[in-house]
């Protein structure tokens, strides 16, 4: 069972830092952590992916520690266009309820 | 490249009506998947295929059927439309178990 733990609920300011937290306390070793979001009720939509080092790329940063029990998305500078709910995924399949992140002006 | 494309987009069916909802990929992705999305909630798996002629059962497939004869193609059948079945339906794709998702973008399904 590919259990996720995530916050309900997170407001971020426009143009500052946004860090949305995962805990996957059970992830196998050789399971990547995927990021994925859903703007309104369109389809989700793949972020960023990393298995144990640090990963960057044009839309998010994604940072796990090191005994891979929990991961953080960084979105640098947060827009009003990020307002979404946000998943974090191991082991495919299941997804949790995710992080609804509300952008404020 | 399309991705991942689902029709009908909207649909209102009777209670008692069946119907089918279509997904394809032109991404030549061996898996695929359907999960549904009630209002206000995340994502829960119905079915899903790791290849042309092989499904499985996800975590809420009563009440719908899967075919996967081609790569390319994975329809979500319901025969005796409920209430309970009003949801938004997702498909997605990925190539192989290393890889990400793609999802289409939906279809909005009321039963009534």
């Amino acid at each position: 069972d590919a259990k996720t733990t995530q916050p309900p609920s997170m407001d971020c300011a426009e143009g500052r830092a946004a860090n949305l937290p995962c805990n996957h306390s059970t992830i196998s070793g050789n399971e990547y952590v995927y990021w994925y979001r859903q703007i309104h009720s369109q389809g989700p939509q793949y972020i960023i992916h990393g298995l144990k080092n640090n990963e960057t790329n044009e839309m998010a940063s994604l940072i796990i520690t090191e005994d891979r029990k929990s991961s953080t998305l960084i979105l640098p500078h947060a827009t009003l266009r990020d307002t979404a709910v946000y998943y974090c995924n191991w082991g495919k399949l299941q997804f949790g309820a995710g992080t609804q992140v509300v952008v404020t002006p | 490249n399309a991705g991942v494309t689902q029709t009908p987009k909207f649909r209102i069916l009777k209670i008692g009506q069946s119907m089918t909802l279509q997904c394809t990929q032109d991404m030549n992705h061996n898996y695929m998947y359907w999960y549904r999305q009630d209002p206000g909630m995340g994502l829960k798996l119905i079915y899903y295929s790791v290849g042309a002629g092989i499904t499985d059962k996800g975590e809420v497939p009563n009440g719908y059927n899967v075919s996967r004869s081609t790569t390319e193609d994975f329809p979500l059948r319901l025969e005796l439309a409920a209430p309970s079945q009003t949801s938004v339906y997702f498909c997605a794709s990925s190539y192989g178990t290393g890889g990400y998702y793609t999802f289409g973008s939906g279809t909005r399904l009321t039963v009534v």
